[in-house]
């Protein structure tokens, strides 16, 4: 059975902080997805991570992935208050055009 | 920027009463998703379409659950009846290739 873990699930930060929310997966899947989720709302694509050593970046936030350690990294950098949402981790489920399997989200609360 | 769209936006129903949401993909995605989101879960797939064939429904329970995409365009998902732990988001998602495109969700709750 394929899983996505995500850690930590909860993380509270300062402004201005840096820190790093991790997603281990099980699979050899070469693409892996992440997603913003704001209270309510539904997903918002950030990040689609292709390859081996893929890294991209937004804004304060990077994404990377190394596949050979089924890892994949979002590093927040100088946190502000509009980034607290819900983060989630995605893999294809198979190859090709497949559905998506989560992990189950880190809820990201930045504070003053 | 076309959008995935889902009606309704909000849904209360009471238990053993039947509902019905509806997802209409970005134009020209032949690939169409419902997941199902728990509050504090990730979304977990119900069923995927190809064009208007059912690819994947292994995860919906069919004994309540049912979906359709008749002319592979638009698609409905239905429950009936509805029970409480059936409270729940509803997503859409669709695709040309690999990357999933969401709608604004139908939230649910069985009373």
């Amino acid at each position: 059975e394929l899983k996505v873990e995500q850690n930590p699930l909860f993380l509270s930060m300062q402004e201005g902080k840096n820190y790093t929310i991790y997603c281990n997966y099980s699979t050899t899947s070469d693409r892996l997805y992440w997603y913003r989720q704001d209270p309510g709302k539904s997903l918002e694509s950030l990040f689609v991570l292709l390859s081996n050593g893929a890294v991209k970046q937004e804004g304060r936030l990077m994404a990377s992935l190394d596949t050979k350690a089924r890892l994949s990294t979002l590093h927040i950098t100088a946190a502000v208050h509009d980034l607290s949402a819900t983060y989630f981790c995605a893999v294809d489920m198979y190859e090709g055009n497949t559905p998506l399997v989560f992990g189950k989200g880190t809820r990201l609360s930045v504070i003053a | 920027e076309a959008e995935v769209a889902q009606s309704p936006r909000y849904k209360i129903t009471e238990k053993s009463q039947a509902v019905a949401f509806w997802c209409d993909p970005i134009s020209g995605h032949a690939t169409l998703y419902w997941y199902r989101q728990i509050l504090g879960q990730g979304p977990e797939l119900l069923v995927q379409f190809q064009d208007e064939s059912v690819v994947d429904d292994s995860q919906l329970p069919k004994d309540r659950f049912s979906a359709e995409r008749l002319k592979g365009v638009d698609s409905t998902l239905k429950i009936q009846p509805a029970e409480l732990g059936d409270s729940a988001m509803y997503l859409c998602a669709s695709s040309a290739l690999f990357e999933q495109f969401f709608g604004p969700g139908t939230r649910l709750t069985v009373l």
